[in-house]
């Protein structure tokens, strides 16, 4: 079964200063990987997704996440942090399984930006 | 552009009441799905949907129904609300069933906040 670990469920930064949120996944094949941040009240906004090739991947709002097989992991990671950023971040893995796009989740990581 | 559109936003139910969860997509897409959010935990795949008429249960299934009448619509049921439904509720839709050969992403509504009381 594919599963999500984030180990970090809280994390406070700078404003400016640099962010990893860290994400491991248990995936039998090859996995499809996502960021979605969600502001407080609103639903899931997508910031970047792995499918194949190039394992640096872009996002919106300034994110990168690197997929590094041999660790399992998806980390997420911006070089300096605006107070805006604030949010929690859920890192995903997709499969399909007897159809559909079933994504599993990690259990969130909660950032909060210091002035 | 709509996108997912997720009703009510908010809603109180009394332990026993039943209440349908409506969700609505303008993108024409094939999938849709429900999640449930609880905090502390991520998102649990309740029921999800490949396509009009077909439905299938996900990770969390007990307590809720679904229907697919449309490819628009698909509404999530509560029939005998439990203090254990209180939660908030995404629906979401993607286009077909996912990488890697078209790359779809799924989209998420902006939520619905249920308690049950």
């Amino acid at each position: 079964a594919q599963s999500v670990t984030q180990p970090d469920i809280h994390i406070t930064v700078s404003e400016g200063a640099s962010l990893e949120l860290r994400c491991n996944y248990s995936y039998g094949a090859t996995p499809y990987l996502f960021w979605y941040v969600q502001s407080p009240g609103q639903g899931l906004q997508l910031l970047l997704k792995y499918f194949s090739g190039d394992t640096l991947v872009q996002g919106i709002k300034g994110f990168e996440a690197e997929f590094k097989r041999s660790q399992s992991s998806f980390n997420l990671r911006k070089p300096s942090v605006h107070w805006s950023d604030a949010a929690e971040y859920f890192c995903a893995v997709g499969g399909l399984t007897g159809g559909g796009n079933k994504l599993t989740f990690g259990t969130g990581t909660q950032l909060k930006v210091e002035l | 552009n709509a996108g997912v559109t997720q009703t009510p936003k908010f809603r109180i139910l009394k332990i026993g009441q039943s209440m349908t969860l409506q969700c609505t997509q303008d993108m024409n897409h094939n999938y849709m799905y429900w999640y449930r959010q609880d905090p502390g935990m991520g998102l649990k795949l309740i029921y999800y949907s490949v396509g009009a008429g077909i439905t299938d249960k996900g990770e969390v299934p007990n307590g809720y129904n679904v229907s697919r009448s449309t490819t628009e619509d698909f509404p999530l049921r509560l029939e005998l609300a439990a203090p254990s439904q209180t939660s908030v509720y995404f629906c979401a839709s993607s286009l077909g069933p996912g990488p890697p050969l078209s790359g779809n992403t799924i989209y998420f509504g902006e939520g619905s906040w249920l308690t049950v009381v």
